[in-house]
């Protein structure tokens, strides 16, 4: 199993431009979740899905769309890069949305806005 | 949403145990507590959870009191490849996740 991975690695974007980030698990997890990571800082949760075709917004939504067409994808789209969303991005997921859980992460994206 | 409060940093030297005690005085009946430790570059990794007295693995312990208003990660003879971030989590499971700033454990020869 690969696990969690997220493509690409590393994007430097210029204001205004969009692009998404990749997730997919090989897992067969129902939950899947991006989160937001600034230097120093804690991990804060943008959107999570809990099955295919169910998303929802968690605590920094603004500036980001998801969708979840299949159970292995979870792509972070974002709209017109702005250079607060400079970060590192971490797609993470789980078997189980609800009550005891392991969420397994993926090595993250490093974004730069410029 | 339960918040916790964690030290900010801690030091240590190998061979000793550390002890990082998490405080979530608004944990709610259903809430379990979640450990996870982040090495630098990478993602968060899942270390230990648990919802009452004490749950150990081959990583760590965590101790949770009666009250589960507080929990505590023990984590036995650390070395210097247990630098790291580690997070105290206080919920239900995925949905609304809060990862707080987490303690930064810094481990000396």
């Amino acid at each position: 199993n690969a696990g969690v991975t997220q493509t690409p690695k590393f994007q430097v974007l210029k204001t205004g431009q969009s692009m998404t980030l990749q997730c997919a698990q090989d897992m067969n997890h129902e939950y899947m979740s991006w989160y937001r990571q600034d230097p120093g800082m804690g991990l804060r949760l943008i959107h999570y899905s809990v099955g295919a075709g169910i998303t929802d917004q968690g605590e920094v939504p603004n500036g980001y769309n998801v969708s979840r067409s299949t159970t292995e994808d979870f792509p972070l789209r974002l709209l017109s890069a702005a250079p607060s969303q400079t970060s590192v991005y971490f797609c993470a997921s789980s078997w189980n949305p609800t009550g005891t859980h392991e969420q397994f992460f993926g090595p993250g994206t490093r974004l730069t806005v410029l | 949403l339960a918040k916790t409060t964690q030290p900010i940093s801690m030091d240590s030297y190998e061979g000793q145990e550390v002890n990082i005690t998490c405080s979530h005085n608004n944990i709610a009946t259903n809430d379990y507590i979640t450990w996870y430790q982040q090495f630098p570059s990478q993602g968060p990794r899942f270390i230990i959870q648990g919802y009452k007295t004490k749950v150990t693995n081959e990583v760590a312990s965590l101790f949770i009191p009666a009250d589960r208003k507080s929990s505590t990660l023990s984590l036995p003879r650390v070395s210097l490849s247990d630098t790291a971030v580690y997070y105290c989590l206080v919920g239900t499971g995925g949905f609304k996740t809060i990862f707080g700033a987490g303690t930064r454990l810094f481990v000396k020869a």
